[in-house]
């Protein structure tokens, strides 16, 4: 099993919709998590990081489930421009900082 | 703030050639270091992460190696490249001062023909 897994996608949605992305770690020990966003053929770059408490930055939310070991990514109001990959990140007390395949978007006019 | 250099950008090598891609560190001191693989249309797979000068730790079994000669500079390579080594590969950078957020470099893009 990986250590973090994403559903691929790809998620089609239409502007102005709102889509959730989950992300399951198995790794109880995991200390932080991210959401990154991967624009094709770019680097990743932070989206945000995720609190227990939740935490919200504009039209993006995430959630952090420790008892049931998900993250969770919600985008309200759907832009062309948010159209790319989300990536989950999990870092460890071991310094490994994990990666799951990534969820595609595709935001439609 | 941290800045990842890595070159080359593009590379295609012929199978069996060997292999050298380079990443270096601006603006902070004593990160830790990381190399990914991107294969086409897929996640990011950890190769190698390095907490210090000499330090390796190695994830993934295969005809690639590591290597951090200096605090800022951490260095990919390979004997005799496969064809499945072509990829996106990304070096990134975690600065002991922040939030344990990575910065990337632009990545190198390598095909193996």
């Amino acid at each position: 099993r990986k250590e973090v897994e994403q559903d691929p996608g790809p998620f089609n949605v239409p502007e102005g919709a709102t889509v959730a992305f989950n992300c399951t770690y198995s790794n109880s020990a995991s200390q932080s998590f991210f959401w990154y966003r991967q624009d094709c053929r770019k680097e990743p770059k932070l989206l945000m990081s995720v609190y227990s408490s939740g935490n919200e930055d504009g039209r993006f939310t995430a959630q952090l489930n420790r008892a049931s070991q998900y993250i969770s990514l919600l985008i309200r109001d759907s832009k062309l421009s948010d159209s790319a990959t989300y990536l989950c990140g999990s870092f460890s007390g071991t310094y490994k900082y994990i990666f799951g395949t990534g969820t595609r978007l595709k935001v439609l006019a | 703030s941290q800045t990842i250099h890595q070159w080359p950008a593009t590379l295609v090598q012929p199978v069996g050639s060997p292999l050298s891609l380079e990443c270096t560190v601006e603006g902070t001191s004593n990160p830790n270091l990381y190399w990914y693989r991107q294969a086409a249309g897929r996640g990011l797979q950890l190769l190698f992460y390095s907490v210090g000068i000499g330090q390796i730790s190695s994830e993934v079994p295969q005809n690639l190696s590591a290597s951090r000669p200096q605090d800022r500079q951490f260095i990919l390579s390979s004997k005799k490249l496969l064809l499945s080594d072509s990829g996106f590969y990304l070096c990134a950078g975690l600065s002991r001062s922040g939030a344990n957020v990575l910065t990337f470099g632009a990545g190198s893009r390598l095909t193996v023909l």
